[in-house]
């Protein structure tokens, strides 16, 4: 159990361009979760995906967003034209839900829009 | 909807006891979870209550009483490597777990 894996760890990008991340859960783990996280906030929950499909997304996941997870086991979390209120850390997480309840978050991706 | 709220930020001195409450309202709630995180890091589980009353695990213990939508946290015998973020989160009622997270209580230990 090498834990959830993220990349890259900090992204800078300039406005308007598109950037994509990556996200690694623990092998056994068939439900993964995509939050954002501020400054001064908790993390606020973007999507989730149990296996390869898509069940839930928040209203903060514009038509920019997009986010895959092709074969149950890696996701990407796209975003597109990218804007300065994208600044954020993006943290995945994951848990096994057929036994646990807890969410194994990775290290997240610090993004900076400049 | 879910709306958390928790105290931004508190202080206490190494050694000590120090208790922070969470308090909810909720559309659905099917569990409380308290997480740990450091400056710059990823949040780490700390505990889980679902019914009503203590869960102790060392050094921390956290209480829930859901007919008052509260619940703390309370970390005994406090070291500097305490000092973090302590984030209240709420499941819903829905199949999917997902979390609503309040913003964090910044916790300071002092020499």
């Amino acid at each position: 159990d090498t834990g959830v894996s993220q990349d890259p760890r900090h992204k800078i990008t300039k406005r308007g361009q598109n950037v994509t991340f990556r996200c690694d859960p623990i092998s056994e783990h068939n439900r993964l979760y995509w939050y954002r996280q501020t400054l001064g906030q908790g993390p606020e929950f973007l999507t989730y995906f149990q296996n390869e499909a898509q069940l839930e997304k928040s209203r903060l996941l514009s038509d920019r967003f997009s986010a895959e997870r092709p074969k149950g086991s890696f996701s990407t979390l796209e975003i597109q034209r990218t804007e300065q209120g994208d600044s954020a850390m993006y943290l995945c997480a994951s848990s096994d839900g057929l036994v646990g309840y807890e969410q194994y978050f990775g290290p997240g991706t610090r993004l900076t829009v400049t | 909807g879910q709306n958390i709220d928790q105290p931004t930020e508190m202080t206490a001195t190494e050694g000590a006891i120090v208790q922070i409450n969470c308090t909810y309202q909720t559309s659905g709630f099917n569990g409380l979870f308290w997480y740990q995180q450091h400056a710059g890091e990823a949040p780490t589980f700390l505990s889980y209550n679902v019914l009503d009353g203590l869960e102790e695990k060392g050094r921390f213990s956290s209480f829930l009483s859901r007919s008052k939508g509260y619940s703390y946290l309370l970390l005994k015998e406090l070291q500097m490597k305490d000092s973090a973020s302590y984030l209240c989160a709420v499941r819903d009622r829905g199949g999917y777990s997902t979390l609503t997270f309040g913003k964090g209580t910044m916790l300071l230990v002092s020499p």
